[in-house]
């Protein structure tokens, strides 16, 4: 079955970077796009990027834009997020997803937390 | 800036149907936007219900429908359960690699 599994939340200070990644298995990775969407404490899902299947074209959110960089290694069925310049406001649980048939989200990870504080 | 609008709350009766909708601060919600829709309880990831507009995800009972109503995407929960108790967001692509969730709607179950 698909699984999803993020890693590498934590607590960063304001202005350091981090990178999240999303162990993928149960399916043909090379052959989907990948998503990250997040989740601020107690608010509502955020989509933050998105990366196609063989990594040609990566598109981002303007809250993330210039900030955010997300990648994948297809023979590492991974995908990663690099936050750089990190801000209080990107505190969140961040959700890997699948793009999936009619441009939609259909699996997710169970998600890792990020809290930006000093 | 794009926007898209969701109920904040709604409420249902057990056995009862509610329709949430999904619509744009500018225009109209067509099924070139491919809408879909999420489910979630607290402290879990969301579940897949619906996406391109009315295709139900695997496992999803047929009591959840999506469609095009007026100028908005819809859910439709018929005979609404107690776990359907849940936030429901819907998601539109909006082309050029760009996706925008909505608000979010709380539904209450009572």
């Amino acid at each position: 079955q698909v699984q999803l599994v993020e890693s590498g939340g934590g607590v960063v200070q304001p202005g350091r970077s981090l990178r999240l990644s999303c162990a993928a298995s149960g399916f043909t990775f090379s052959n989907y796009g990948m998503h990250w969407v997040r989740q601020a404490p107690g608010k509502g899902l955020e989509w933050v990027a998105v990366i196609w299947y063989d990594g040609s074209n990566k598109y981002y959110a303007d809250s993330v834009k210039g900030r955010f960089s997300i990648s994948r290694d297809n023979s590492k069925n991974t995908v990663y997020l690099q936050m750089n310049s990190l801000r209080a406001e990107d505190t969140a649980v961040y959700f890997c997803a699948r793009l999936g048939g009619g441009w939609c989200v259909d699996y997710w990870g169970q998600g890792t937390l990020l809290t930006v504080s000093s | 800036q794009t926007v898209v609008t969701q109920e904040p709350s709604f409420s249902v009766s057990p056995g009862g149907t509610v329709t949430l909708t999904c619509g744009l601060s500018s225009g109209s919600v067509s099924t070139s936007y491919y809408p879909s829709w999420y489910q979630q309880t607290p402290g879990q990831a969301p579940r897949t219900l619906i996406y391109n507009t009315n295709t139900r995800s695997s496992g999803v009972p047929d009591r959840f429908s999506g469609s095009i109503l007026g100028n908005k995407a819809a859910l439709t929960i018929t005979g609404a359960q107690a776990d359907d108790e849940s936030d429901y967001y819907c998601v539109l692509y909006m082309g050029s690699g760009i996706w925008v969730f909505g608000g979010g709607t709380k539904l209450t179950v009572l």
